[in-house]
């Protein structure tokens, strides 16, 4: 069963607009999430991260949403620029601890030009 | 500087075949861990390593699956009697330390294709 869901395997914006991506986990004792970009035959690169005590966290273009009661987190990306497409991985974490993060299978952004 | 490598970047290998994977991460990390993405999946953990602690081989899905970490640096998965679902893209990535603000750089991968 799929602790880390990411419901939409694909998603397309228009550049200059909002690109949303949403994750929902089923694990409450969850206490931090990161969100991870990654280029075809590359790997992953870590994007932001937000802690269970915080609902929101922003770095420049990219702010990330907690709702813990409803067990949602989402990514926003504003303005998208073409250089964002990339799929997008939502990451949870337990006790603080890097180690065994849990996953969910990505979603691939395209933004169009 | 250096990022993580892992080599070979690709392997093809026939059913029933051992394999073994390669990363090399960076320089000073304490903390290496392995993932695979199957196709059409998310990461999924198999093991981690974090200085001389006994590594976290929770997330190996079976005793074919065995990994080492050797002076604290290198590490080699190995894959043995090899089968076709264990075809894969498999991810190496290090850190600092474990702790919440270490972030995990990882390589490019090596796709391993089991015939």
């Amino acid at each position: 069963d799929q602790q880390v869901k990411q419901n939409s395997p694909s998603l397309s914006v228009q550049e200059g607009r909002i690109s949303i991506l949403n994750c929902d986990y089923t694990n409450s004792m969850f206490d931090y999430f990161l969100w991870y970009k990654k280029y075809p035959a590359e790997g992953p690169t870590f994007l932001i991260s937000i802690s269970s005590i915080k609902d929101k966290n922003e770095d420049g273009r990219f702010t990330v949403f907690l709702n813990k009661s409803a067990k949602h987190l989402s990514l926003h990306i504003v303005p998208s620029q073409p250089g964002d497409s990339a799929v997008y991985f939502c990451a949870a974490g337990l006790g603080g601890s890097q180690g065994n993060l849990i996953f969910g299978k990505g979603t691939k952004l395209s933004v169009k030009p | 500087g250096a990022g993580v490598s892992q080599s070979p970047s690709n392997k093809v290998t026939e059913k029933g075949k051992d394999v073994e994977l390669r990363c090399d991460p960076i320089s000073g990390h304490t903390a290496l861990y392995w993932y695979r993405q199957s196709l059409g999946q998310g990461l999924e953990f198999l093991i981690y390593f974090q200085g001389n602690s006994a590594p976290d081989k929770s997330g190996l899905p079976s005793d074919r699956f065995s990994a080492e970490r050797t002076g604290g640096s290198v590490s080699t998965l190995t894959i043995q009697r090899t089968q076709q679902e264990d075809s894969a893209v498999y991810l190496c990535a290090s850190s600092r330390g474990t702790a919440r603000a270490d972030t995990q750089y990882f390589g490019p991968g090596t796709r391993l294709t089991v015939l």
